[in-house]
């Protein structure tokens, strides 16, 4: 169980453009979701919050108008990097929280690499 | 300050060698949760233990075992007996309750097990 996924896994996009990330829980309900962006070699460094039904709280130094995040249900949160610019180009990776299991418990998708041309 | 810190950025072992992947953390908190992933060249992060800050014990887990030590802030990770599907990178993360329970990850460390 506790199953997340992501699609597309890859995507590449021309500069300018707009792209859609999906992240699911596919066998829970998760109120809370978390998106992460991860340059090579380099850690993972938390985007943003998502909270179903509510505002994403964002993470110091992320735009917020540039990574609209939209969790509108309980297994599903979307991420969209808006006018896309290739220091864009990242790998990024959801994660959820059940809410029904402890708070700190987080299942992770199996990441999206994005490559703005 | 960095809240995770690897300090070994890269390590390269022989197959069946044994190597240990440091960890320190720094919290405030009294709540806490210590993890380790797994990070392999497919990019899909593996979830390897969760330790809460009350239970100190060390574990096993087949090849694998981890020391917990509150009076050095550390959560040590090491791998018995290599093997060359080992090779990956390796993320040491922390959690706190003062934090809502956010991840924060340390930089992490690639090993490479050679045959």
């Amino acid at each position: 169980g506790a199953v997340v996924s992501q699609h597309p896994s890859r995507v590449i996009c021309k500069s300018g453009t707009s792209v859609k990330i999906e992240c699911r829980s596919l066998d829970f309900q998760a109120t809370t979701m978390f998106w992460y962006r991860q340059f090579p070699k380099k850690s993972l460094m938390l985007m943003a919050t998502s909270n179903e039904g509510s505002k994403a709280t964002y993470e110091q130094g992320v735009e917020k108008d540039k990574f609209l995040i939209n969790h509108a249900s309980l297994t599903l949160s979307t991420l969209t990097v808006t006018s896309a610019h290739p220091e864009d180009s990242s790998f990024y990776i959801c994660s959820a929280r059940p809410w029904e299991t402890s708070t700190d418990t987080q299942y992770f998708g199996p990441g999206t690499r994005l490559t703005v041309l | 300050a960095q809240k995770v810190t690897q300090a070994q950025t890269e390590i390269s072992v022989v197959e069946k060698e044994d190597v240990t992947l440091d960890c320190v953390y720094e919290t405030r908190d009294t709540t806490y949760y210590l993890f380790w992933y797994k990070q392999p060249p497919s990019g899909e992060l593996v979830f390897l233990i969760r330790r809460n800050s009350f239970d100190e014990q060390n574990e096993i887990s087949g090849r694998y075992s981890w020391n917990f030590q509150k009076s050095t802030s550390s959560f040590n990770f090491t791998i018995t007996a290599s093997q060359v599907v080992d090779s990956a990178v390796y993320f040491c993360a922390l959690s706190e309750a003062g934090s809502n329970y956010k991840l924060t990850f340390g930089k992490g460390t690639l090993l490479t097990v050679n045959p």
